[in-house]
């Protein structure tokens, strides 16, 4: 299994852009988790998915982002619109329940909002 | 509120320098205290996961154990390849886990 897959692997974007974030899943694994690390605040859950329902969003910051999960092996993470203090490295992780701490991470996206 | 706080923020070892790594966590109803490894532009890597006091796991070098309040990770003569940042989470009620700020060590041949 090639784990689970982000792209792009790097952006850079105006403020006010919208920015999509994809991610894969593993192949199996009910649970997709969103994060966002920075050096300031460490690795933070944005919002998880269980076979493909937003379960919990309490950690997305505001209105300006959303996540979408379609079906089993795709999901989006939107900012619109973008401000510089999104700048972060955004992570997807996938889990296969019910052992959904034990979470496979993505390579992330290293995303700069001038 | 979860909390998870790690200590020493950074550590430097020579190499073959046991050391010990901190975890101290306060939550209503742990299900599961997680260590992932990160190392520098990936995505942290899942090493073990504890679910009650006085439970130990053991993987190479790197050995953690679990009490009412804190968790260690143990590193036995450590090598550069162990070189990375070591993160601790929770999880309690759901599926949510909460990360700790991390320890970076820095294993020096």
């Amino acid at each position: 299994d090639a784990g689970v897959i982000q792209s792009p692997r790097h952006e850079v974007t105006e403020m006010g852009q919208e920015v999509t974030l994809r991610c894969k899943p593993i192949s199996g694994h009910d649970y997709l988790f969103w994060y966002r690390q920075t050096m300031m605040r460490g690795l933070e859950l944005l919002i998880y998915f269980n076979n493909n329902v937003p379960i919990d969003d309490s950690g997305m910051p505001e209105d300006r982002f959303s996540a979408k999960m379609p079906n089993a092996s795709f999901s989006t993470l939107k900012i619109q619109p973008s401000e510089p203090r999104d700048s972060a490295v955004y992570f997807c992780a996938s889990s296969p329940g019910p052992r959904s701490g034990e979470q496979f991470f993505g390579p992330g996206t290293r995303l700069t909002v001038l | 509120e979860d909390q998870v706080t790690q200590s020493p923020e950074a550590l430097r070892l020579q190499e073959g320098e046991s050391s010990s790594l901190n975890c101290s966590y306060t939550v209503s109803g742990l299900r599961g205290l997680f260590w992932y490894r990160q190392d520098p532009g990936k995505g942290p890597e899942f090493l073990f996961t504890l679910y009650s006091a006085g439970e130990e796991k053991e993987k190479e070098r790197l050995k953690a154990t679990l009490t009412k309040k804190e968790s260690f990770l143990h590193i036995t003569a450590p090598k550069p390849e162990d070189s990375a940042t070591y993160l601790c989470a929770i999880q309690a009620a759901g599926n949510k886990l909460t990360f700790g700020g991390g320890t970076r060590v820095l294993v020096k041949p």
